[in-house]
């Protein structure tokens, strides 16, 4: 099984579709979260972490879940360029972080 | 806050050379670097995480005499591919922590490496 899973998608949306994606993690002694996103043949860029509480930045929500393991990204009143691939991170809290393979999404017009 | 540089964004070499990329944090002082190669089409593949002034710890499968890390400052990480060869041929992408925390890792922009 994998430290951290993802649904690879593709999921296929039209603007304005509200989307979510989850993402499993194995290690019960995880401490820190993230979701990431990644546009073709681009670098990773952090999108938000995610907290206990829940937190949210305009259209994007998430939520980690520690009993049962999972955190989830929310985004509302989908764009176009909301499309790109999402990448779960978790940390132990070491400095050293495991990522998934990502959720590839396409809103399309 | 938390601009990552890297350099060269691509290359292209013969094989047998030797490439050097540079990653720089330019705006804190990053702790950590990790060092990152993406195949077409597949996720991020951890090579090797570096501490400056320490070794660089590689993970399984990754030789260390092939891709030679050197973290001389807190903001300056390199990687030399020696000898490269066209199954080489990838993304290559750094990234640094210790602006927000040791956890939040922030990417360079990557390079891209053909090796003919």
């Amino acid at each position: 099984r994998k430290e951290v899973e993802q649904d690879p998608g593709p999921f296929n949306v039209p603007e304005g579709a509200t989307v979510a994606f989850n993402c499993t993690y194995s290690n019960s002694a995880s401490q820190s979260f993230f979701w990431y996103r990644q546009d073709c043949r681009k670098e990773p860029k952090l999108l938000m972490s995610v907290y206990s509480s829940g937190n949210e930045d305009g259209r994007f929500t998430a939520q980690l879940n520690r009993a049962s393991q999972y955190i989830s990204l929310l985004i509302r009143d989908s764009k176009l360029s909301d499309s790109a691939t999402y990448l779960c991170v978790v940390s132990l809290g070491s400095g050293k972080s495991t990522f998934g393979d990502g959720t590839t999404l396409t809103v399309k017009p | 806050g938390a601009v990552v540089s890297q350099h060269p964004s691509w290359v292209i070499c013969k094989s047998g050379t030797s490439v050097k990329i540079e990653c720089r944090s330019l705006d804190f002082q990053a702790t950590t670097m990790f060092w990152y190669r993406q195949f077409p089409k597949q996720s991020l593949m951890l090579m090797a995480t570096s501490n400056e002034g320490s070794k660089a710890t590689y993970e399984q499968g990754v030789e260390k005499d092939k891709f030679l890390i050197n973290h001389a400052s807190l903001t300056l990480s390199t990687l030399t591919v020696t000898s490269a060869h066209p199954e080489d041929s990838s993304f290559y992408i750094c990234s640094a922590s210790g602006w927000v925390s040791t956890d939040t890792q922030y990417f360079g922009p990557g390079t891209r490496l053909t090796v003919l």
